[in-house]
């Protein structure tokens, strides 16, 4: 069935260096590869995303590559900072509204 | 233009009792969908609705879960007779049309099963 496997669970770096979390999907009808961060007790707030015609997209600190043939994805963060500290998902879906299937999540923390 | 509203915010109940969680989706929006966030793992896809009818329930557990979303009014998860195992935030979103326009998540509903 639909599946997708995030890793690290858990990422511990110190502030100003680059954090990487990759996950990879079983689905080879996904098409729309979105990431959250959720802060403790919120909502999921979306980040980023990107489609399956383009291999990588930036936006600032945050850059996301994508590997349709090998189905993975990834989420770099340079220049981390505290306030980057948050638990992060992936997802994948068909089409950008629709039912997400998300990774199991990693938690990054960002040392001061 | 309010975001997706979702209540209540908490909800304790006894086990054995009904769980009511309600959805407004953003304006204009009619597709929900409704995930499962169990404490400290990721969000599980339960159900995917549009007005009137459900479109996606692969993810409903067999007994006990419903969902509906009715031509006027908010979405509606119910689960009936909680177990201690139902504890956990549930999150819905809704998107404009369930095609190539942003989901909006809302701010989740913390249920607690005593």
């Amino acid at each position: 069935g639909e599946n997708v496997e995030q890793h690290p669970s858990t990422l511990s770096v110190q502030e100003g260096d680059s954090a990487v979390i990759k996950c990879t999907y079983s689905d080879s009808a996904s098409n729309y590869f979105p990431w959250y961060k959720q802060e403790l007790g919120k909502r999921p707030q979306l980040i980023i995303d990107i489609r399956s015609n383009v291999g990588e997209k930036k936006d600032q600190r945050i850059a996301v590559t994508l590997n349709k043939t090998a189905k993975h994805f990834s989420l770099h963060i340079t220049e981390t900072q505290p306030e980057d500290s948050a638990v992060y998902f992936c997802a994948a879906s068909i089409i950008q509204g629709g039912k997400l299937i998300f990774g199991q999540g990693t938690e990054l923390s960002v040392k001061p | 233009n309010a975001g997706v509203m979702q209540n209540p915010r908490h909800l304790v109940r006894r086990r054995g009792q009904e769980a009511r969680l309600r959805c407004s989706p953003m304006k204009g929006h009619s597709h929900v969908y409704w995930y499962r966030q169990l404490p400290e793992e990721g969000l599980k896809f339960m159900v995917y609705l549009q007005k009137e009818n459900i479109i996606d329930e692969s993810g409903m557990p067999k007994e006990r879960f419903s969902a509906e979303f009715p031509k006027e009014g908010p979405s509606i998860l119910r689960i009936q007779q909680v177990v201690r195992g139902d504890s956990a935030a549930y999150f819905c979103a809704s998107s404009l049309d369930g095609g190539n326009t942003e989901a909006f998540f809302g701010q989740g509903t913390r249920l607690t099963v005593v």
